[in-house]
């Protein structure tokens, strides 16, 4: 299957700080990503859809402003979580479809876990 | 509205045993549905789906799933489990009638433990 990383695999921050999460999809070109976040013993929250070369498609009650995503190339999508707070803390995991192979499957990066103290 | 519901927070199962994680949808036309595992610290890995053609769907480590339109169901099943199954099970649903918007309902997830 199409493999997706994330960098880092864990951060830990001060409130108030910014963090940025790289998403990469390393053997296919994914136009479109999708960003989620986790929280322990809980479903996928879909916060975001990645458009390379377009804005981001946020998802109601997720704050662009605070959640700011780049998909600058057809490779790489990044989030940065601004001026984070501890209610920020979470599992960050994104995912893409590889529409050459299978424009169907999500394939998951191993995710994100972020601790903002 | 579209929805997937996972009725059960936790199935538990001895080893060799088979075993069931249910999953039953609600989308205004034809499903695609998904099936992911996900290990603990981990990221989702792709299980198996059915989008069209034989309602038995045959997946990853021995998996297999079948769709149900009558019932709603797309039910993940193993004839024999294994320790290392366990993990926390997601059924997922998109709607065909979406077009090209891929994004996907989620259930909430089944906690898998296999008892040696």
């Amino acid at each position: 299957g199409a493999v997706v990383s994330q960098h880092p695999s864990w951060v830990i921050c001060k409130s108030g700080t910014s963090v940025k999460i790289e998403c990469r999809s390393l053997d296919f070109q994914a136009t479109t990503m999708f960003w989620y976040r986790q929280f322990p013993k809980q479903s996928l929250m879909l916060m975001a859809t990645s458009n390379e070369g377009s804005k981001a498609t946020y998802e109601q009650g997720v704050e662009k402003d605070k959640f700011l995503i780049n998909h600058a190339s057809l490779t790489l999508s990044t989030l940065t979580v601004t001026s984070a707070h501890p209610e920020d803390s979470s599992f960050y995991i994104c995912s893409a479809p590889d529409r050459q192979r299978d424009k169907e499957t999500q394939y998951f990066g191993p995710g994100t876990r972020l601790l903002v103290l | 509205a579209q929805s997937v519901a996972q009725p059960e927070d936790q199935v538990n199962v001895a080893e060799g045993n088979p075993l069931t994680v249910k999953c039953t949808y609600s989308v205004s036309g034809n499903p695609y549905l998904f099936w992911y595992v996900q290990y603990p610290n981990r990221g989702l890995q792709f299980l198996l789906k059915y989008i069209t053609g034989d309602n038995l769907v045959k997946g990853s480590y021995g998996f297999e799933a079948e769709f149900n339109k009558s019932q709603t169901s797309f039910h993940l099943k193993k004839p024999s489990a294994l320790v290392s199954d366990s993990a926390l099970y997601f059924c997922a649903v998109r709607d065909s009638n979406a077009g090209n918007n891929r994004k996907l309902i989620w259930g909430l997830g089944t906690s898998l433990a296999v008892n040696p």
